[in-house]
């Protein structure tokens, strides 16, 4: 499978606890992206990397939430201290460098569920 | 600010019917995505346009630039099309910002 993979696919955790997504984009690609989504709601950005760097947060990432992609190919999403606000499904997405418009590639997502 | 509105956000439609989906955003932008998205989160890209029109099957999409408009249409709908539509647009940070999706619902 050459896809965007995700994981774990569920987390349930308990208010107060840490919790880290991990995701594997097309390894060619060279963009990476988080988004958030929560129900009845489009996926919400909330960070953004061209190869190893973070170039953007949304205000959305607050500074419980942290982002690495460390040698430019998986990347992990870690939330400290768990809220229940948190539950959502957790998206990563890739695609190659914008220039006229790429494609970009979903994995199945992330649901967390914070209790 | 990039903003996305979607419209209608559900649709109900019997088999064989013609759906339209329609997108507006506020910014000029680079690209537009329309994704689909199935009952437990996975998401397909269906088109990434920045004019005119691209067709893939049953489904096609539009855009006008000059209006920020675009639609998606889904000729002779089958159950199987029941998924969440989401329109997304690719403004200058080259950050994709996405609607709230349309809900679709095709009955046999």
């Amino acid at each position: 499978d050459t896809g965007v993979s995700q994981n774990p696919r569920h987390k349930i955790t308990k208010r107060g606890q840490n919790v880290t997504f991990r995701c594997d984009p097309i390894s060619e690609h060279n963009r990476l992206y988080w988004y958030r989504q929560t129900l009845g709601q489009g996926p919400e950005f909330l960070t953004y990397f061209q190869n190893e760097a973070q170039l953007e947060k949304s205000r959305l990432l607050s500074d419980r939430f942290s982002a690495e992609r460390p040698k430019g190919s998986f990347s992990t999403l870690e939330i400290q201290r768990t809220e229940q606000g948190d539950s959502a499904m957790y998206l990563c997405a890739s695609s190659l460098v914008w220039s006229s418009g790429n494609t970009i590639y979903f994995g199945e997502g992330s649901w967390l569920t914070v209790v | 600010k990039n903003e996305v509105e979607q419209s209608p956000q559900n649709l109900t439609a019997q088999e064989g019917e013609f759906i339209t989906i329609n997108c507006s955003y506020s910014v000029g932008i680079s690209a537009l995505h329309w994704l689909q998205q199935h009952p437990g989160g996975g998401i397909v890209s269906l088109f990434m346009l920045s004019s005119g029109k691209k067709k893939h099957g049953r489904l096609i999409a539009t855009i006008n630039i000059q209006e920020k408009h675009s639609s998606l249409h889904i000729t002779a709908s089958h159950p199987r099309d029941s998924a969440v539509y989401i329109c997304g647009s690719v403004g200058g940070s080259y950050i994709p910002t996405f609607g709230r999706g349309t809900s679709l619902i095709v009955h046999p």
